[in-house]
């Protein structure tokens, strides 16, 4: 069965470093997503993408991150200068219409 | 925008026994409900779903009911396992293109021999 895949499953960076997480998608899926995970807490919705550009974002996706497609299988998330509060696991996920099926994750560690 | 709230935080039970872990949600325009559970390190799992034009689903030992006039859904487990240990998160997101879906915090089932 196929599932939704990431890299790094962990990262570990410096305050202000930029980091780029990778997720493969299921291959015939349309819909892409980001949603990250603070310890202990519940999943939190980042943005949406469809059709090459995105659909939604939350107040938590400010300029400091971006999204790209960069061919047919690759989605990334981008954090330019990253902050403490950054830290979090990062789940991918994508879906052919409303459901959604959820990658491994990204711990992500801003020191 | 959607609020999604979930009872209770912690659950437990004995094997065998069933459990109900009950959401409800704030904006009437939503009508697709997943459940995922996540076991600890791990990715959220589908287990189940329910759109709004129906009122329960069935899947095995694992159901779902909506009732869209009080604006809740609940799961239901039943003989419950040692390994259904989990935390569920119930959400919940309208049919758009690329709908987000707004989770409820979360409920830790603890499943004991």
């Amino acid at each position: 069965e196929p599932e939704v895949t990431q890299t790094p499953s962990h990262q570990v960076t410096q305050m202000g470093q930029e980091v780029i997480l990778r997720c493969v998608p299921i291959s015939n899926h349309l819909y892409f997503y980001w949603y990250r995970q603070i310890l202990g807490q519940k999943v939190e919705f980042l943005v949406s993408f469809y059709n090459n550009e995105i659909s939604e974002k939350s107040e938590i996706f400010d300029d400091q991150f971006s999204v790209e497609r960069p061919d047919g299988s690759n989605f990334t998330l981008k954090i330019r200068s990253t902050k403490l509060e950054d830290s979090a696991m990062y789940f991918c996920a994508s879906g052919e219409w409303e459901t959604q099926y959820f990658g491994p994750g990204t711990r992500l560690l801003v020191l | 925008g959607e609020n999604v709230e979930q009872h209770p935080s912690t659950l437990s039970v004995q094997e065998g026994d069933s459990a109900v872990i009950k959401c409800t949600y704030s904006d009437s325009a939503s009508n697709y409900f997943p459940w995922y559970k996540q076991e600890l390190g791990k990715r959220p799992q589908l287990i189940i779903d329910i759109r709004s034009n129906v009122g329960e689903k069935k899947d095995q030992r694992i159901a779902v009911t909506l009732n869209k006039t009080a604006k809740h859904f609940s799961l239901h487990i039943t003989e419950t396992q040692p390994e259904d240990s989990a935390v569920y998160f119930c959400a919940a997101s309208g049919t758009g293109t690329a709908s987000k879906l707004t989770f409820g915090t979360g409920t830790r089932l603890q499943v004991t021999l």
